[in-house]
Order: structure tokens, then sequence, then C-alpha cells
């Protein structure tokens, strides 16, 4: 198994460009998250999917969306990029059992200048 | 009231001693804990989870949680320099799926 894989490691974005970052966890787990964390900071969690075709906000889902095709996907799409932007975003997946025990990815590092 | 605090630290332990990392939350209905561990430039990884009140043992890590105060703490025993890492405190309101994340504590441990 990969577990959680995403793409682009990194990226750098002009102001205004938009873009996807790519997530993908062959783990068969039901929900998915997408987090992003500053520099110095916890993470905080932009949109959340318990399931195929269901997705909710986080705590900072203002410039970003997601959809949830499959089971397998859950891209994370940013419009109009701006410098308030620059993160390092995380998707993470989970059973819907007590444990929640969240798998992570690698993270995407992104800048936008 | 931040939703789950936590010091940020640097806290700096000698080698062979013992990290005590806390954590607050402010949610009373708060049922399941966890505290994961990220190297830097790294994702987080899970070391732990708690539901119960009490202490829950695995290795050289302890977790211990006390809902009546609202605080989950996490020992490591015997600390190593490899411990190294910022520790991260999650919290799952009741009746989601989802975490709260504290801002993480920055452990060193001192050769």
């Amino acid at each position: 198994n990969a577990g959680v894989t995403q793409t682009p490691k990194f990226r750098i974005l002009k102001i205004g460009q938009s873009m996807t970052l790519q997530c993908t966890q062959d783990m068969n787990h039901n929900y998915m998250y997408w987090y992003r964390q500053d520099p110095g900071m916890g993470l905080k969690l932009i949109y959340y999917s318990v399931g195929a075709g269901i997705t909710d906000k986080g705590e900072v889902p203002n410039g970003y969306n997601v959809s949830r095709s499959t089971t397998e996907d859950f891209p994370l799409r940013l419009e109009l990029a701006a410098p308030s932007q620059t993160s390092v975003y995380f998707c993470a997946s989970s059973y819907p059992d007590r444990g929640y025990e969240q798998y992570f990815g690698p993270g995407t590092r992104l800048t936008v200048t | 009231q931040k939703e789950v605090e936590q010091n940020s630290g640097p806290l700096s332990v000698p080698e062979g001693a013992i990290a005590s990392l806390n954590c607050t939350y402010s949610d009373r209905g708060s049922q399941s804990f966890f505290w994961y561990r990220q190297y830097s430039g790294k994702s987080p990884e899970l070391i732990m989870f708690i539901y119960s009140n009490g202490d829950k043992e695995d290795g050289r890590f302890t977790a211990q949680l006390n809902k009546a105060s609202q605080y989950v703490s996490l020992l490591i025993r015997d600390s190593q320099p490899s411990d190294s890492a910022t520790y991260l405190c999650a919290v799952s309101p009741p009746g989601t799926y989802k975490y709260i994340f504290g801002t993480g504590t920055r452990l060193k441990v001192l050769a």
C-alpha cells in the first residue's frame, strides 16, 4: 500500500493563479481531510469528506473548494491564489471507527508570490 | 479561549530524563484525544490516543487524561535525541469526525 499520496510536493504560484492539489489514498478509507499548516503553527482543517459525494467545511474554507467523486481521491482547488495561502498542505484519511486515526500524506509546500 | 492549547516551547530536557507535554481543551464533551509527533519538514504521525480518564502506556510513552480538569498530557520516559520533534495534541469534539489541533510543543532532547 502506498498510503496517502499527494502531488505536487512543491509549487510556486503567482497571485491570481489557480491550481489543484491532488490527494489519493489506497486504504479504502471513508474519511478524508485537508489541512494547512503555517510556520510554527498547528494544523487547521480546510475541508473534510465522510464519503464519495459528501464534503463539508472546516475551520478555514475560504478561498478553497473540494470535490469527492471517488473513495480514493480528494482534490483541493485553489482559485485566485493569494499570499495568505502560502502554507504547507496536508491531506489525511481515516476509517470511521472510534479511533479516527488519521494517516497523513507527505504534504505540498505552496508559495504564492 | 483557544479550543486546544499547548505551550509552544521549546521544552528542553537532558537525554534519559522524562519529558512532560501538556494540552488543555475547551469542549467538555470531547471524547477522543490524540498525540501526534511531527519531525521538521515531515507529516504528523500518531503516537497515542486515549479515550478514558487515567493513564495509557505504550512503551516509553504514557498518555494521561483528566476530563474533569480538561487536560491531556504525554510523558516520554528515557528521552532520546531522536524524540526531538514537535508534539501535536488533537481533540475530537463530540459528534464529529474531525480533529481540532493545538499549535504543538517543540521538544529538544539534549545529548
